[in-house]
């Protein structure tokens, strides 16, 4: 089945030690966005690529980054995350163009901060 | 900024009876709206979608509602099914972004169904 996969599930960092999330999709969708989600809030747009295209949310903070090397695949780089960064990761995909911004979205990697 | 939100954090209904999960959303330039909804541990799932030049979309015992007037969104589930507990999420954006601007969520409002 076409998904979106992101590993890992969980990931448990040191405070101000710097971890890589990734993601996955077989679907072949243009667009792949970054969310994060703290404890019961909603999730929250960090960035997102459109094809090569990269898209920063204004409010992002410059301590995460991202990377898309090819169509499938899409990295978050968080380089000295905080007490604060801990939080649920979502990635999502969407075809863009007249087809929408529909996401498709990953199970998420859960990011602790130690 | 603006924002898109819900009316109530929680909502209980008995097993069989219907639901309807109101939001409210203050972006008038937004033009397309989503129903997400998420079970503990896992990402959002989708469950139906509606354009601005719509008011009314069905789908599988799930109705959406939109009146722009007042800027409001609803969620109907029928026959609510103990499967439907979760937190659901409206979500809007634009169109005119090249069809990829990212999403803002409302709030979430949690559904408990009773046995």
């Amino acid at each position: 089945d076409a998904m979106v996969i992101q590993n890992p599930r969980y990931q448990v960092t040191q405070f101000g030690k710097p971890v890589t999330l990734s993601c996955s999709q077989t679907l072949n969708h243009n667009v792949m966005y970054w969310y994060q989600q703290k404890s019961s809030q909603a999730p929250k747009l960090l960035f997102h690529y459109y094809d090569k295209d990269f898209n920063n949310e204004a409010d992002t903070p410059d301590n995460f980054q991202s990377r898309r090397p090819n169509t499938s695949f899409c990295f978050l780089d968080i380089r000295s995350p905080g007490l604060g960064d801990a939080a649920m990761y979502l990635c999502a995909t969407s075809r863009g163009g007249l087809a929408g911004p529909r996401g498709f979205f990953g199970p998420g990697t859960r990011l602790t901060v130690l | 900024g603006e924002s898109v939100g819900l009316h109530l954090p929680t909502l209980s209904v008995q097993e069989g009876d219907n639901s309807i999960i109101n939001c409210a959303y203050s972006n008038s330039a937004s033009d397309y709206f989503i129903w997400y909804k998420q079970e503990s541990g896992k990402g959002p799932q989708f469950i139906i979608d509606i354009r601005s030049n719509m008011d009314k979309r069905q789908g599988q015992r799930v109705t959406v509602l939109l009146n722009k007037t007042v800027k409001h969104l609803s969620l109907q589930i029928a026959a609510t099914q103990p499967g439907d507990s979760a937190v659901y999420f409206c979500a809007e954006t634009r169109m005119s972004g090249g069809g990829a601007d990212g999403l803002t969520f409302g709030k979430g409002t949690h559904l408990i169904i009773q046995p």
